[in-house]
């Protein structure tokens, strides 16, 4: 099984901030990544596919990239909305993924 | 509106059996294939299962493999999740996703991707005694 951390677990910036997240494959994935945003109580949404590709409706601020083993995920100018928690997911077998653990944004 | 609605949560004692639905409503079901991913409280993701768009294509986690069987109804617009064998690892809110289907075409190479684009709210199931 290919597994995924993400690091920091927690992280606290202040708004107007520029924020790196990393998540690293156990394994080479290609850029089978994918990076969700999920708030307190409520599903994941989806911000990036295939590594670097914006989601539809997802705002200019964050972007992707990495391939094989290294990702990151980084949001300039950081908005009140965006404190919540960030998930990878790795799609390197069809239909088949793991998620990382999660990085906390928190409000410093 | 596009929407997942699931349910079907609740207490259930440890060996019991619990089935979970999933309402689709807003978007054609039948085109896409779907998914169950579940959440520890205050824990990360855990994707459990696949079905494709004509129940032919089937995947579980090794972690609910045996135990959980997926299914569809094209007819009624729902999926479903049956969980036999509980145990209270398998505490967690349960939602159903929508997998959306990407395919980019670098030179001779078509490469495929897939992400979940559309999630219910969640139904939460509780393993205890």
């Amino acid at each position: 099984d290919i597994q995924m951390t993400q690091s920091p677990s927690s992280l606290s910036a202040s708004v107007g901030d520029r924020v790196t997240l990393t998540c690293r494959a156990s394994q080479s994935i290609s850029n089978y990544l994918n990076w969700y945003q999920q708030k307190p109580g409520k599903a994941p949404t989806v911000l990036i596919y295939a590594a670097s590709t914006l989601q539809s409706g997802v705002p200019s601020r964050f972007s992707g990239s990495g391939s094989g083993t290294q990702f990151t995920l980084t949001i300039t100018n950081v908005q009140p909305g965006d404190f919540a928690t960030y998930y990878c997911q790795q799609t390197y077998y069809d239909h088949r993924s793991t998620f990382g653990q999660g990085t906390l944004l928190e409000i410093k | 509106e596009m929407q997942l609605v699931e349910s079907g949560g609740g207490l259930v004692q440890p060996g019991g059996s619990r089935r979970l639905s999933c309402a689709a409503s807003g978007f054609s079901f039948t085109e896409y294939s779907m998914a169950w991913v579940r959440q520890v409280p205050g824990r990360g993701l855990e994707w459990i299962s696949y079905i494709g768009t004509s129940s032919t294509i089937i995947h579980y986690a090794d972690s609910v493999k045996g135990r959980f069987t997926v299914s569809r109804d094209n007819g009624k617009n729902s999926l479903f999740l049956q969980m036999n064998s509980l145990r209270a690892a398998d505490t967690a809110v349960y939602y159903c996703a929508r997998e959306v289907h990407h395919y980019a075409d670098y030179g001779l190479a078509r490469y495929f991707y897939f992400y979940m684009d559309l999630w219910g709210k969640g139904t939460s199931v509780t393993v205890s005694s």
